[in-house]
């Protein structure tokens, strides 16, 4: 089945406690983001991935680091968590081209105490 | 810098109602504009993608309109049932690749 997995559904840390929270894709698509879901504030991107070892900033990307070494998996880590970063995460990913639909994972849950 | 604007923030109706959903853009420079269902906890699944040289797409029900010169799109619901509930959301794709999201509508359809 054609999927985004992310990887814990639900976490919860304490402030500076590193983390890092898994993203892999088995459809071989080359774009993949993270975003941050947030009540009043909605979706917005953290960073995105247009290929492998190729990463870019999107709207709030303090606090946040990513890499991608392999194609499927674009893991998110937070150094340095704080009770801000709390919030409802989703991976997403996609073909290149203008006629790809993103395809998102079931989200992560974080909470920084 | 991108704006994507939803109108109305929550919508309630009642079963078999025809409904308009709103999405409005700020830069007409889109690659595509796409809408999304959003269930409560869960993640975002694409309903339709438009691209930039098409006016509309049409699923089932569901049938979304692209305007890129005045910056609009439409998500028409037909013969609305209790499972349309959730958010719809859209989003434009800028050739940066960047998604910018709207703030999404929360849709309810009473039995």
């Amino acid at each position: 089945e054609a999927q985004v997995t992310q990887n814990p559904r639900y976490l919860i840390t304490v402030t500076g406690k590193k983390l890092t929270v898994t993203c892999s894709q088995n459809m071989n698509h080359e774009y993949m983001s993270w975003y941050r879901q947030d009540p009043g504030l909605g979706l917005r991107q953290i960073y995105y991935s247009m290929n492998v070892e190729v990463t870019d900033k999107g709207d709030v990307p303090e606090g946040y680091k990513v890499s991608r070494k392999e194609k499927r998996n674009f893991p998110l880590i937070l150094e340095s968590p704080s009770p801000n970063q709390t919030s409802l995460y989703f991976c997403a990913s996609s073909r290149q081209g203008e006629n790809s639909p993103l395809h998102f994972g079931n989200g992560t849950r974080l909470t920084v105490t | 810098k991108q704006e994507v604007t939803q109108i109305p923030a929550a919508l309630s109706v009642p079963e078999g109602e025809n409904l308009v959903l709103n999405c409005s853009f700020t830069d007409s420079a889109i690659y595509n504009l796409q809408w999304f269902r959003q269930d409560p906890g869960k993640g975002l699944t694409s309903l339709l993608l438009i691209q930039s040289s098409q006016r509309e797409q049409t699923s089932g029900r569901l049938n979304a309109s692209l305007d890129k010169s005045s910056g609009r799109s439409t998500l028409y619901i037909a013969a609305s049932q209790p499972g349309d509930s959730a958010t719809y959301l859209c989003a434009g794709l800028n050739y940066g690749q960047n998604f910018v999201f709207g703030p999404g509508t929360r849709l309810s359809v009473l039995p």
